[in-house]
């Protein structure tokens, strides 16, 4: 069955670090997203994309970025991990058929930034 | 003004009652909405997706669109303990979700 993964599930890491996370989608949809979501502010738009070597900032993009060399994958990498960005990230992706702008989720990653 | 708004919860409803989830958005624009469900510690689960005026029901679940006054509704009939969970509300007017910051309902028996 076509789904949606993210890995790893739970990450703790220093402060200052390099911190990748992966996202990755066997529907073939075009258009792939990454959130935060955080007690009190709910979803937040960090970063997407609507096709290989496509990118685009969300309203949360400051400190994060990403890369889209293939459509399966979005990797959402923090340059330089802040206690700030402590949260759950999701990343969910949709195809391109208009009206439906249906996005599927993945099941999440717990990052701690000590 | 947020661009997504629910009503504030808890919402706390008997075992077999009506739930009632209300959302208001900004984006005249906005052509799609969407209810989703997210149980604690899980990520959001789409429920039901509506484009149109009016009502679309999928078995217990009816989403009601109403564009003039941009108000969208979501009822839970027969509500069960399962139905515990925080629901949430998303519009967009192109690929991109604007989402509520979610209202929790607890079904108790």
């Amino acid at each position: 069955d076509a789904e949606i993964t993210q890995s790893p599930r739970h990450k703790i890491t220093e402060t200052g670090r390099q911190v990748t996370l992966a996202c990755h989608q066997t529907w073939n949809h075009n258009n792939m997203f990454w959130y935060r979501q955080d007690l009190g502010h709910g979803l937040r738009l960090i970063h997407y994309s609507y096709g290989v070597q496509d990118t685009n900032k969300g309203e949360v993009s400051d400190g994060y970025s990403v890369s889209r060399s293939n459509t399966e994958d979005l990797p959402l990498t923090l340059e330089s991990a802040a206690s700030s960005q402590t949260s759950v990230y999701f990343c969910a992706s949709s195809e391109s058929r208009l009206p439906a702008y249906e996005q599927y989720f993945g099941p999440g990653t717990r990052l701690t930034v000590t | 003004q947020k661009e997504v708004e629910q009503n504030s919860g808890p919402l706390s409803v008997p075992e077999g009652a009506i739930a009632s989830l209300n959302c208001t958005y900004s984006d005249r624009g906005s052509q799609s909405f969407f209810w989703y469900r997210q149980y604690s510690g899980k990520s959001p689960e789409l429920i039901m997706s509506i484009y149109s005026n009016g009502d679309k029901e999928d078995g217990r679940f009816t989403a009601q669109l109403n564009k003039a006054s941009q108000y969208v509704s979501l009822l839970i009939r027969d509500s069960q303990p399962s139905d515990s969970a925080t629901y949430l509300c998303a519009v967009s007017n192109d690929y991109k979700l604007s989402f509520g910051a979610g209202t929790t309902v607890t079904v108790r028996a």
